[in-house]
């Protein structure tokens, strides 16, 4: 069975570092996101993308984060200049879409930044 | 922000026997409502969902239950089996171009054999 995949499992960085977090997605699937997890806290949006360009947006989205898909596999996050408050778990989800019906978006294992 | 509220932080429920997750909304747009099930160090794994338009779905051993009314739903697992332990989380979303998912707290479940 198809599955999203993400790497690394888990990446530990130093603060004001750039870390770029890496996903490929199903390969059927159109529409693209990132949620991060901070420990103890609920899943929270960060982006969604689709065509090959942001469609929405969370506010915890700043300027210090990006996305792109460089190469039509491959979904990718990065951060900037991390902070301490970047740590999280990340996880990439995918989801198709046919026209007009909802469909659930499937997630992969995710990444967990550590800034230290 | 607390637009998706699961109250339990925890249930517990002997094996066979059946298992009532709750989740409770506020957004009255939203139109589409799913469950995950989590296992620590994993991603969220999609379990069933339920759109607006109905107020039952089931699948298997599995069975959601939306009352639109007081914007609440259920999840029903029957029966339940010590493999069903994992954290569940409830999810909503407005239908349209992104469908970014809105989660609630996670009510983790225990299943005693």
């Amino acid at each position: 069975e198809p599955e999203v995949t993400q790497t690394p499992s888990h990446q530990v960085t130093q603060m004001g570092q750039e870390v770029i977090l890496r996903c490929v997605p199903i390969s059927n699937h159109l529409y693209f996101y990132w949620y991060r997890q901070i420990l103890g806290q609920k899943v929270e949006f960060l982006v969604s993308f689709y065509n090959n360009e942001i469609s929405e947006k969370s506010e915890i989205f700043d300027d210090q984060f990006s996305v792109e898909r460089p190469d039509g596999s491959n979904f990718t996050l990065k951060i900037r200049s991390t902070k301490l408050e970047d740590s999280a778990m990340y996880f990439c989800a995918s989801r198709k879409m046919t026209g007009g019906f909802y469909n659930e978006q499937f997630f992969g294992p995710g990444t967990r930044l550590t800034v230290l | 922000d607390q637009q998706v509220k699961q109250n339990s932080p925890s249930l517990s429920v002997q094996e066979g026997r059946i298992s009532i997750l709750n989740c409770d909304y506020t957004n009255s747009m939203f139109d589409y409502f799913l469950w995950y099930k989590k296992y620590p160090a994993e991603g969220p794994t999609f379990l069933i969902s339920i759109s607006s338009i109905k107020d039952k779905n089931e699948d298997g051993r599995f069975t959601v239950f939306l009352n639109k009314s007081a914007k609440h739903l259920s999840l029903h697992i029957v029966p339940s089996q010590p493999g069903d332990s994992a954290v569940y989380f409830c999810a909503a979303s407005v239908g349209g171009a992104t469908n970014k998912l809105i989660f609630g707290t996670g009510t983790l479940l225990a299943v005693q054999p």
